[in-house]
């Protein structure tokens, strides 16, 4: 079993719908949480992180952590087309080690 | 603004042909890592280097050798090609001290092997 588990997707949604993402992990020493974006044909680049549990936003973002149920989210508010990617989310262990989900492609059609 | 910057940018290799991809960094980080990303896998760790004269395995490391050059340099080779190393491979560095782990990622070398 994998440490962080992401749903593959892929999830497609109509422009202005709220995109709702999901990772579960099993190590509870994990820190640091991360999104990364990924467009097609690209390297991942960060698009959010933190390390505490509850919300935190940046524009139509909104990440949020579960400490106490090992869950972390991702909102994206009024979605774009420009959104369409695919989004990992990324944990940093005790020993500083990242861990990645498998990515969940999102299509985000106009 | 280069970032972490990769070569080639796509390659195909015969199964048994050996090649070596490059990544250089502009950013002055310490720490290099190479991935590999396979559809449903993830990212998956190969060889990471904690600074400049170091490296250690990561989750996936047989097949692959790796050489940190310099602190821009860390390159990723492969002696013997096999078909299972078809992947996108991507090259990664961090700053010293950052206990968040933030990585920042190259572009990717695409690798077919036949």
């Amino acid at each position: 079993q994998k440490e962080v588990e992401q749903d593959p997707g892929p999830l497609s949604v109509p422009e202005g719908a709220i995109v709702s993402l999901n990772c579960t992990y099993s190590n509870s020493a994990f820190q640091y949480f991360m999104w990364y974006r990924q467009y097609s044909r690209k390297g991942p680049e960060l698009l959010m992180y933190t390390y505490s549990s509850g919300n935190k936003e940046d524009g139509r973002f909104t990440a949020q952590v579960d400490k106490s149920s090992k869950y972390i989210s991702l909102f994206i508010r009024d979605s774009q087309p420009s959104d369409s990617a695919t989004y990992l989310c990324a944990i940093t262990d005790s020993w500083g080690k990242l861990q990645f989900g498998a990515g969940t492609q999102v299509v985000v059609t106009p | 603004n280069a970032g972490v910057t990769q070569t080639p940018k796509f390659q195909v290799l015969k199964t048994g042909q050996s090649m070596t991809l490059q990544c250089a960094q502009d950013m002055n980080h310490n720490s290099m890592y190479w991935y590999r990303q396979d559809p449903g896998m993830g990212l998956r760790l190969i060889y990471y280097s904690a600074s400049e004269g170091t490296t250690d395995k990561g989750e996936v490391p047989n097949g692959y050798n790796v050489s940190r050059l310099n602190k821009r340099e860390f390159s990723l080779r492969l002696e013997s090609a096999a078909p299972s190393q078809t992947s996108v491979y991507f090259c990664a560095s961090k700053s010293g001290g950052d206990l968040k782990n933030i990585q920042y990622f190259g572009a990717g070398t695409r690798l077919s092997v036949l």
